[in-house]
């Protein structure tokens, strides 16, 4: 079945940089494109990044501005989200979700079950 | 960026009761609209893709109906597994947008 593991969260002052990782399997990796979603505490979802199946297209939230960086590696299954000069406001539970298409940004039809990133000094 | 507008933002209604929910966005995104289902605790899933399209494996009490700028999400009989908070999430253009969400309550 389909799985998406997100490792790398914890606590880190503000400032300061963290690289979430999504380990993916039980599907065909690169047929699909990923997101980064975040979910604030006891907020509502929030779309992060999009990245298609080969890299080619990398797309972000208004609010990223430069900071974040989504990639990933075909050969591992695995992506990435380098969140650099983070804010307090970007404290959230960030889910790695599957797109239906390769390319993105259609249906999220897979989701990871997040990992926690708090931002504070 | 489009903004999409959810009402209610909670309701509670009785096992059994039909239950709707619509969501409005800012422009015209023809049916790139989809539905998810986030129970407490758990990572949302999908629900309804495209508008209408159920997806597989969910019951069909669950249903979707619109195109342009309104659209609606139908319980058609609310079970008590059905508590949860629902969000509408449109795909015309980037950024994608969600609603604010529905939180769902049985009375």
């Amino acid at each position: 079945q389909v799985q998406l593991v997100e490792s790398g969260g914890g606590v880190v002052q503000p400032g300061r940089s963290l690289r979430l990782s999504c380990a993916a399997s039980g599907f065909t990796f690169t047929s699909h494109a990923l997101h980064w979603v975040r979910q604030a505490p006891g907020k509502g979802l929030e779309w992060v990044a999009v990245i298609s199946y080969d890299g080619s297209r990398r797309q972000y939230g208004d609010f990223v501005k430069g900071r974040f960086t989504i990639s990933r590696d075909n050969s591992e299954n695995t992506a990435y989200l380098q969140m650099n000069r983070l804010r307090p406001e970007d404290t959230a539970l960030y889910y790695c979700v599957r797109d239906r298409s390769i390319m993105g940004s259609t249906l999220l039809d897979h989701w990871g079950r997040g990992v926690l990133v708090t931002v504070s000094s | 960026d489009i903004q999409m507008t959810q009402s209610p933002s909670s309701l509670s209604a009785s096992v059994g009761d039909r239950v709707t929910i619509t969501c409005q966005a800012s422009q015209d995104i023809r049916m790139y609209l989809n539905w998810y289902q986030q129970k407490p605790g758990r990572a949302p899933s999908l629900l309804i893709y495209d508008a209408s399209n159920l997806e597989r494996g969910v019951p069909s009490r669950f249903s979707g109906s619109g195109f342009g700028t309104y659209f609606t999400f139908t319980i058609s009989s609310l079970q008590p597994e059905d508590i949860a908070t629902y969000y509408c999430q449109q795909y015309e253009k980037v950024p994608l947008t969600f609603g604010g969400g529905t939180k769902v309550e049985i009375k």
